[in-house]
């Protein structure tokens, strides 16, 4: 049963437009959200991340929304660049130590 | 800088075969991970380890076991290999939640492992 669902497999932006993933959870144990950014033959590095005491986090060109009442997070990139092409991985984390990742978007930033 | 390594980046092995698949983290961690991902499904989680000689079972654990003799290592074992485990394998590792403000994974670049 998947806890964490990124509904788009693949997204396409042209370059300096902005770039909205989206990611649904369903455990509302989950109290830490991360947002990964993965390269072909390479491991998923950490980009950002946000309790749920928060609703934004902001990070230079990447903001990750968190709407708690929805069980909805989303990651904005503006503007958005070609190097920005990748797989986007979301995860959450409840009281244990255990992660739980969504299946990934593939974003494709177009010059 | 957190630095997980693992030790091949790829591994062609024959069915049948036992492989070991070794990750080291070099930022005393108390947790260490091992997943695969496959097109479509995205990261699974294998098996986990929150402490030497400890380990939990993940989503898929069926075909696999795991060592953890030292904090820093720990391995990942295909007992008998099948060609349904071709796949990236990825090791990670995060600190104890309670122990630190809420830290996130650190992975390693994974091992693209075939079965022929």
């Amino acid at each position: 049963d998947q806890q964490v669902k990124q509904n788009s497999p693949s997204l396409s932006v042209q370059e300096g437009r902005i770039s909205i993933l989206n990611c649904d959870y369903t455990n509302s144990m989950f109290d830490y959200f991360l947002w990964y950014k993965k390269y072909p033959a390479e491991g998923p590095t950490f980009l950002i991340s946000i309790s749920s005491i928060k609703d934004k986090n902001e990070d230079g060109r990447f903001t990750v929304f968190l709407n708690k009442s929805a069980k909805h997070l989303s990651l904005h990139i503006v503007p958005s660049q070609p190097g920005d092409s990748a797989v986007y991985f979301c995860a959450a984390l409840n009281t244990g130590n255990q992660f739980y990742f969504g299946t990934g978007t593939s974003l494709t930033v177009i010059p | 800088d957190v630095k997980v390594t693992q030790s091949s980046r790829y591994l062609v092995k024959r069915t049948g075969e036992k492989v070991f698949l070794e990750c080291v983290q070099d930022m005393d961690h108390e947790n260490m991970f091992w997943y695969r991902q496959d097109p479509g499904l995205g990261l699974r989680l294998i098996y986990f380890s929150y402490d030497v000689k400890m380990k939990e079972k993940g989503d898929i654990p069926e075909g696999y076991s795991v060592s953890r003799e030292k904090k820093e290592r720990f391995s990942l074992i295909l007992e008998s290999a099948s060609t349904n485990q071709t796949s990236m394998y990825l090791c990670a590792s995060s600190s104890r939640r309670g122990q630190a403000l809420n830290q996130p994974q650190h992975f390693g670049d994974g091992t693209r492992l075939s079965i022929l």
